[in-house]
């Protein structure tokens, strides 16, 4: 069965202190692996798609990395803005999202 | 208006109504799901249709009920509902159902803001 953890469950990062958050995937044949950001009462707003081990992908002060078995999400210098809850979900081929419990961030001025 | 939209954004019913959450989207996918996301669990996947095909339920109970007329839009009709049914909505839409054509990005999934259900 797919399975998605994440961890830590909650983070408290100080504005500018950088740190990572885990996504860890036990799936048989990877078709991608998503990461999304939501805020509270609102949709997941889509951040990154890494389809390999060793892709990474950047956005503003997110860079996402991959490996077979597991993707870091890294946080350079945050913002308070960067506050929310981080998910990440898999795909194996042909198959739905399986989504992770998600990452809640609160970044402190 | 862009992207996908959900109406209504809350929702408070009682145990014997009947309503009806309504999700469009404006990207021109062909796929589009419906979500339930309650406190502290991972994102369910209730409803998957494609081409205006149902092509999954996940075990969902029959109390409630989609409807996808055409790709743009999706419905999903409640009725009878239980206290334990609240939660946020939530309905996404993708270009193609996940792994139908090969195009490994026509799979990511845009969502809508979702709907605050809450069943009194």
């Amino acid at each position: 069965e797919d399975q998605v953890t994440q961890s830590p469950e909650a983070l408290r990062l100080q504005e500018g202190e950088s740190s990572s958050l885990n996504c860890s995937y036990t799936v048989s044949g990877l078709r991608g692996l998503f990461w999304y950001r939501q805020d509270p009462g609102k949709g997941p707003e889509f951040l990154f798609t890494l389809y390999s081990a060793g892709e990474e992908k950047e956005k503003e002060r997110l860079k996402a990395t991959l490996t077979k078995k597991e993707s870091f999400l890294h946080i350079t210098a945050p913002k308070p803005e960067d506050s929310a809850t981080y998910l990440c979900a898999v795909q194996a081929g042909g198959q739905n999202f399986v989504f992770g419990p998600g990452t809640r961030l609160s970044v402190l001025p | 208006e862009t992207g996908v939209t959900q109406t209504p954004r809350h929702l408070v019913m009682g145990m014997t109504n009947k309503k009806s959450l309504k999700c469009e989207q404006h990207l021109g996918h062909n796929a589009m799901y419906w979500y339930k996301q309650s406190a502290k669990k991972p994102l369910e996947l209730m409803f998957v249709y494609n081409f205006k095909e149902q092509t999954e339920n996940n075990s969902v109970p029959s109390r409630f009920s989609p409807e996808c007329p055409n790709s743009s839009h999706l419905f999903l009709h409640l009725h009878t509902l239980q206290p334990e049914d609240s939660a946020l909505y939530l309905c996404a839409s993708s270009q193609d159902r996940a792994g139908i054509w090969g195009g490994r990005a026509r799979d990511t999934q845009y969502f809508g803001p979702g709907t605050r259900l809450t069943v009194l």
